[in-house]
């Protein structure tokens, strides 16, 4: 069955990079898109950007040059690197399919020294 | 950016009742328009596609419609599991963006 799962460091420093990864079965990466999304505690969330699956990518410009998305289509893994923490990047990051049928459980991230 | 404006933000409501949510958007989206159900601690669950399309698996208590730039997602006959926070997405245009969210929640 289909099932993306994220992966991370829970604790990120200021001023360091997040790296995160999302490792999908069920489906192939090739086939379908994958987004990174983020969640605030307690609040909306934020589209950040998409792997399209033929490698192209798309990204929300709040991020401007600080997110970057790659992938491994061997390994079924989107990858999610994102420099310049700052407090505010702490939240719950999600991948989630295509037209967003299926999602992963999120990982929570706290920025914090 | 395209601003997404959903209201209300809380709504009490009775097992039982009719409930409608809606979203605004700031700029033409056609029907490019996602709604998402999310429980506490539970990952985003999609409703509601294309403005209007049930997705596989929802109730079909749930149904979605559009008037202009204000689209909605309407509860019939609410029950328990209902209760939670709604979303509304734009992806007609980049940067894709959500509503503030409705939580729904027990009178």
């Amino acid at each position: 069955q289909v099932q993306l799962k994220e992966s991370g460091p829970g604790l990120v420093q200021p001023s360091q990079t997040l790296s995160l990864t999302c490792t999908v079965s069920g489906f192939s990466l090739t086939s379908y898109s994958v987004h990174w999304v983020r969640q605030h505690s307690g609040k909306s969330l934020e589209w950040m950007g998409r792997m399209w699956s033929d490698g192209d990518t798309s990204y929300n410009s709040a991020f401007t040059s600080r997110l970057s998305i790659s992938r491994d289509t061997s390994k079924s893994q989107v990858f999610l690197k994102m420099n310049s923490l700052q407090t505010e990047d702490t939240g719950t990051y999600y991948c989630a399919r295509a037209i967003f049928d299926y999602w992963g459980q999120g990982v929570m991230v706290t920025v914090s020294s | 950016d395209i601003q997404m404006t959903q209201s209300p933000s809380s709504l009490p409501a009775s097992l039982g009742d009719r409930v409608t949510i809606t979203c605004r958007a700031s700029q033409d989206i056609g029907n490019y328009l996602r709604w998402f159900q999310q429980k506490p601690g539970k990952s985003p669950r999609l409703m509601i596609y294309g403005a209007t399309n049930l997705a596989a698996g929802v109730p079909s208590r749930f149904s979605g419609s559009r008037s202009g730039s204000d689209y909605s997602l309407t509860i019939n006959s609410l029950e328990s599991e209902d209760m939670a926070i709604y979303y509304c997405l734009q992806h007609n245009e980049y940067p894709w963006t959500f509503g503030g969210g409705t939580k729904l929640e027990l009178k």
